[in-house]
């Protein structure tokens, strides 16, 4: 069972350059998230899409796009990379604990991205 | 959206101390989830808190969940150098609602 896959694990573009950060997940969850993760800050959300066929806006938007492809797949573009987009970027998936729960998430490996 | 402040952002301890880390709002929490982050790792659920003053405990890890439910804590007893990561608290709605993190209380142990 892999649970949720990221490609790449590692990528270095230059200003202006664009990439798309895939995610697959086999877990058959309904829900798919990107965060962003640099020092200090956490875990900032990007976007989410709380099931198949719908996506919405998290913290930092701004500078993404995102594509639910079908069920297993979340995909994060890039059009104009920036050097502030330089960061560990995580994809999870989730699915309703019970009524009272939130969604517990399930985080792939990350890919490191770098900007220059 | 919900929000929460976790502190502290550091702690260093030495093997065998104890070691505890907050999660506050100013909103009243549906729940709250605690995960855990190896170094050069990805975020590991641990364990997630609904009720008011909820209490669980793993090991000799201890969640708490205020009872107001605008604060939980996660305490470590006999910290070990396998506790080393960071530790993150994280809140959302039911259902499908997204997910918000905290800072996050980056943890290393002295051995």
């Amino acid at each position: 069972n892999a649970g949720v896959t990221q490609t790449p694990k590692f990528q270095v573009l230059k200003t202006g350059q664009s990439m798309t950060l895939q995610c697959a997940q086999d877990m058959n969850h309904n829900s798919m998230y990107w965060y962003r993760q640099d020092p200090g800050m956490g875990l900032r959300l990007i976007y989410y899409s709380a099931s198949e066929g719908t996506t919405d806006k998290g913290e930092v938007p701004n500078g993404y796009n995102v594509s639910r492809l079908n069920k297993r797949e979340f995909s994060l573009r890039l059009e104009s990379a920036a050097p502030s987009q330089t960061s560990v970027y995580f994809c999870a998936s989730s699915d309703r604990t019970g009524a009272s729960g939130a969604n517990v998430l399930t985080f792939g490996a990350g890919s490191r991205l770098t900007v220059l | 959206g919900q929000q929460v402040m976790q502190i502290p952002q550091y702690q260093h301890v030495q093997e065998g101390e104890d070691f505890t880390t907050y999660c506050n709002s100013s909103t009243t929490l549906s729940n709250i989830q605690w995960y855990k982050q190896r170094p050069g790792g990805h975020p590991v659920f641990l364990i997630q808190l609904v009720k008011s003053g909820e209490v669980k405990k793993q090991k000799r890890l201890t969640f708490q969940f205020g009872e107001a439910k605008k604060n939980s804590s996660l305490h470590i007893t006999a910290t070990q150098t396998t506790d080393v990561g960071t530790y993150f608290c994280a809140v959302g709605g039911g259902g499908y609602q997204k997910v918000t993190f905290g800072t996050g209380t980056k943890l290393q142990v002295i051995p």
